[in-house]
């Protein structure tokens, strides 16, 4: 049972224009989101995270949106960059000290044209 | 700073072989972690540890073993290889930190991609 899904495999953008990946999740004890992006050969990287208690947070062209009611987070990337093409995977945390036991998402595929 | 290194980058292996992949991080992290990334499934935990001598399972443990006798090391060790467990696999870790480690993400090394003919 996939408790954290992203439903959009792929994603094609144009340079200058807004990205938005999306996620969804099932498990309502889950309080904390993250995002992490991944180039091909390397690991994933941190980009941005969101506590349960927000319903947005923003670094720099990245914001995260977050609507608990709906079980559902979504990630802004404005204005995408080439550099931006990469695998997107949205993962969660339960509270307390299951820090790093992430449930991650399937991942989205993010290509930004020039 | 080296960060999580993994090794080997590569392996091909043949079903019924053992093989240890091997993690270690520079960082003084006191959690660690293996994950597997299959397509469509995204990445899921096989086994993580909090500290020195101390270790659980994840999501899929079947068919791994781990142990952490050092603070930097925590190899996973496949007992007896199978085409299932074709996947590339990427070691973690992250400081347990305050308030339950949320401002602690984790840190990934680039990954060991594991083929079982």
């Amino acid at each position: 049972d996939q408790q954290v899904k992203q439903n959009s495999p792929s994603l094609s953008v144009q340079e200058g224009r807004i990205s938005i990946l999306n996620c969804d999740y099932t498990n309502s004890m889950f309080d904390y989101f993250l995002w992490y992006k991944k180039y091909p050969a390397e690991g994933p990287t941190f980009l941005i995270s969101i506590s349960s208690i927000k319903d947005k947070n923003e670094d720099g062209r990245f914001t995260v949106f977050l609507n608990k009611s709906a079980k559902h987070l979504s990630l802004h990337i404005v204005p995408s960059q080439p550099g931006d093409s990469a695998v997107y995977f949205c993962a969660a945390l339960t509270g307390g000290t299951s820090y790093g036991k992430l449930t991650f998402g399937q991942g989205t595929i993010l290509t930004v044209h020039p | 700073n080296a960060g999580v290194t993994q090794t080997p980058k590569f392996q091909v292996l043949k079903t019924g072989q053992s093989m240890t992949l091997q993690c270690a991080q520079d960082m003084n992290h006191e959690y660690m972690s293996w994950y597997r990334q299959d397509p469509g499934m995204g990445l899921r935990l096989i086994h993580y540890s909090v500290g020195a001598g101390i270790t659980d399972q994840g999501e899929v443990p079947n068919g791994y073993n781990v142990s952490r006798s050092t603070t930097e090391d925590f190899p996973l060790r496949l007992l007896s290889a199978a085409p299932s467990q074709t996947s590339v696999y990427f070691c973690a870790s992250t400081l347990k930190g305050t308030g339950g480690g949320y401002n602690s993400p984790l840190h990934f090394g680039n990954g060991t991609r594991l083929t079982v003919t």
